[in-house]
């Protein structure tokens, strides 16, 4: 199976911080990947595909990119709603693996 | 727009079967650009992919979960199903449903877990 992992597990930041999340893949997935938005008691929501794709409905503030084995998501002046936990995806070869999560508070 | 809902009992006896079902509403299984999927997430293993099908009904099964699942269509229902046989306390998570959503592009055919259901929780315990 694929490993993803992310760092850091968790995060803090102000409203207004621009953040960066990375994702490592175990062996190479090409841009057969994909971020994800999850709050609490809800399920996760598609954000990035592809890398880079930017999800349909998706603010412009989040970003992805990389490609291979390392990859990152970027989210610019960070708004209150964007506090959650975020994880990333390959879909590259099944089963498709998650990372473990990166979550980001509020300092 | 698309909605998908999960259904079934949200307590299940260790060693038992978990049937849970997966109603797609406001679209159609049949599309053919769409794979249809369930993940479950626990406190202590997060998000894993269990499954998913097509509507002609080829699939792609975890392997560590292999031997124990079974995902089936019906595309006369919009529905799509899991079983899980043999549960332990380990099954015990919030199972999801999801459309795992085709995005052709020029570089290759990408998949993406676009229109997720509600979750349900399942519980294994006697």
């Amino acid at each position: 199976d694929v490993q993803l992992t992310q760092s850091p597990s968790s995060l803090s930041a102000s409203v207004g911080d621009s953040v960066t999340i990375t994702c490592r893949a175990s062996e190479t997935i090409r841009t057969y990947f994909n971020w994800y938005q999850q709050k609490p008691g809800k399920a996760p929501k598609l954000l990035i595909y592809a890398a880079s794709s930017l999800q349909t409905g998706v603010p412009s503030r989040f970003s992805g990119s990389g490609s291979e084995t390392h990859f990152t998501l970027a989210i610019n002046s960070l708004q209150p709603e964007d506090f959650a936990t975020y994880y990333c995806q390959q879909t590259y070869s099944t089963p498709y693996t998650f990372g473990q999560g990166t979550k980001l508070d509020i300092k | 727009q698309l909605q998908l809902q999960e259904s079934g009992p949200g307590l299940v006896k260790p060693s038992e079967t978990l049937s849970l079902t997966c109603t797609v509403s406001g679209g159609s299984i049949s599309s053919s650009s769409s794979y249809w999927d369930w993940i479950r997430q626990s406190p202590g293993k997060g998000l894993e992919w269990i499954a998913n099908i097509y509507y002609s009904g080829s699939t792609y099964l975890n392997p560590s979960l292999q031997s124990r699942v079974t995902i089936s269509v019906d595309t006369s229902k919009n529905q799509f199903s899991l079983k899980l046989t043999s549960v332990t306390a380990a099954d015990t998570a919030v199972y999801y449903c999801a459309r795992s959503a085709g995005f052709s592009m020029r570089r290759g055919l990408y998949f993406g877990l676009d229109v997720w259901g509600q979750g349900t929780t399942v519980a294994v315990s006697s």
